[in-house]
């Protein structure tokens, strides 16, 4: 069966620092890997996925997240945390062939002006 | 374009009641998927369908939940006699292709469900 973690409920960062939200998978085969992105009231919105190849995947808003098969993460990380980019965040995963997409159960991630 | 549509936006019914939750999928779209986010939780897999059919009905949580998908575009979920647990909001996502594929899904906005 395949899983996604997050293993932090809630991150707080001030305006200006770099942020770091944390996600490891466990998948079969090659992994499919997605970061989503939830603002209250709304839909989640797709902010990247790792398909294959370089393992630094740049996505919007000034997102990107970096894939490590050894440690079997896909962490989002921004250099210069916006008050704008506080939202729920969802990694997202699946194997190859495997339609079922795996949720973890989100990050809060709150920046503090 | 237009994005995942999904009706109604809220919807409050009493305990055993019937409700049936729409959702428009993007036009082309064949994959569509049904989830559900209760307070505090992640996202729940209920369903998805490639066309109208449905390969993995595996997230259903009882026999009350059922759904469907006509002329490969409208889908609804359809949820018998109501429980209070079954309070959550209910999120449709749509993408290109199916098996196989790696395409991310779009969300509609999502069903708030309250089962007084």
């Amino acid at each position: 069966a395949q899983s996604v973690a997050q293993p932090e409920d809630q991150v707080n960062v001030a305006e200006g620092n770099p942020l770091t939200v944390k996600c490891t998978y466990s998948v079969s085969g090659n992994p499919y890997l997605f970061w989503y992105v939830q603002y209250p009231n709304r839909g989640l919105q797709f902010l990247l996925k790792y398909i294959t190849g370089d393992n630094l995947v740049k996505g919007s808003y000034g997102f990107e997240a970096e894939f490590n098969k050894s440690q079997t993460s896909f962490h989002l990380k921004k250099p210069s945390a916006l008050v704008s980019d506080s939202a729920l965040y969802f990694c997202a995963g699946r194997g190859f062939g495997n339609e079922k997409l795996t949720f973890g159960t989100g990050t809060r991630l709150t920046i503090i002006p | 374009g237009a994005g995942v549509s999904q009706s109604p936006s809220n919807k409050v019914t009493e305990k055993g009641k019937d409700v049936e939750l729409r959702c428009d999928p993007i036009s082309g779209h064949t994959a569509l998927y049904w989830y559900r986010q209760s307070l505090g939780q992640g996202l729940e897999f209920l369903i998805y369908f490639q066309g109208n059919s449905a390969p993995d009905k595996s997230g259903l949580p009882s026999d009350r939940f059922s759904a469907e998908r006509t002329g490969g575009s409208v889908s609804t979920l359809t949820i018998q006699r109501t429980q209070q647990e079954d309070s959550a909001v209910y999120l449709c996502a749509s993408s290109l292709e199916g098996t196989g594929s790696y395409n991310e899904q779009f969300f509609g906005p999502g069903t708030r469900l309250t089962v007084l």
